[in-house]
């Protein structure tokens, strides 16, 4: 059974501040993506990330996937309070029959 | 390009009802997936939709049901509602497949079962 997990759950840092957080997955895949969700909100995409050592930015948010750990971490630079919101990471398993989410990681950056 | 549209947005049932919820995709894609959200299960998938057939299913009962239209809209139903089927409900489309693609998720459908 693909299991996700997220750590931390819960982040407050300051504006300014660098901070990573992971997402561990149980089985072999090597999808894995990045939603973000603001309070109240629908989901928003922000990386899908497809093969071992692929790497992606966007803003100050930058993703990468390391299949073989099973390990997928999201970098936060200089953090910002509209980034504030909480982070899923989300794997399929490699027969596509089941799309799992972690729990999410709560985000709050403190001015 | 218009986005993902849910209807209805809110809506209020009662143990034993079922209910009807619609997803219309980005034009031109043509799967689309449902998700559920829930305070103590989290994000899970429902099922996923391609040319109107079902190509993928989570891990729920057969109360949880759905389809898609030639248009490539969607429809989820649950039967025999029961209070832990509140949650918000969401949909995603995406051009092919939601695998390896980039999903567009709509606003959602926030489902309270009294």
């Amino acid at each position: 059974e693909l299991k996700v997990e997220q750590n931390p759950l819960f982040l407050s840092m300051q504006e300014g501040k660098n901070y990573t957080i992971y997402c561990n997955y149980s089985t072999t895949s090597d999808r894995l993506y990045w939603y973000r969700q603001d309070p109240g909100k629908s989901l928003e995409s922000l990386f899908v990330l497809l093969s071992n050592g692929a790497v992606k930015q966007e803003g100050r948010l930058m993703a990468s996937l390391d299949t073989k750990a099973r390990l997928s971490t999201l970098h936060i630079t200089a953090a910002v309070h509209d980034l504030s919101a909480t982070y899923f990471c989300a794997v399929d398993d490699n027969y596509g029959q089941n799309f799992v989410f972690g729990p999410g990681t709560r985000l709050s950056v403190l001015p | 390009k218009a986005g993902v549209t849910q209807t209805p947005r809110y809506l209020i049932k009662t143990r034993g009802q079922q209910v009807t919820l619609s997803c219309s995709p980005i034009s031109g894609h043509r799967s689309v997936s449902w998700y559920q959200q829930t305070p103590g299960q989290g994000l899970q998938f429902l099922f996923e939709y391609f040319s109107e057939t079902q190509r993928n299913k989570g891990n729920f009962p057969g109360r949880f049901s759905g389809r898609q239209f030639s248009n490539s809209r969607s429809e989820m139903n649950v039967s025999t509602l029961e209070l832990g089927d509140s949650a918000l409900y969401l949909c995603a489309s995406s051009l092919y497949t939601p695998l390896g693609e980039t999903q567009y998720f709509g606003p959602g459908t926030r489902l309270l079962v009294l």
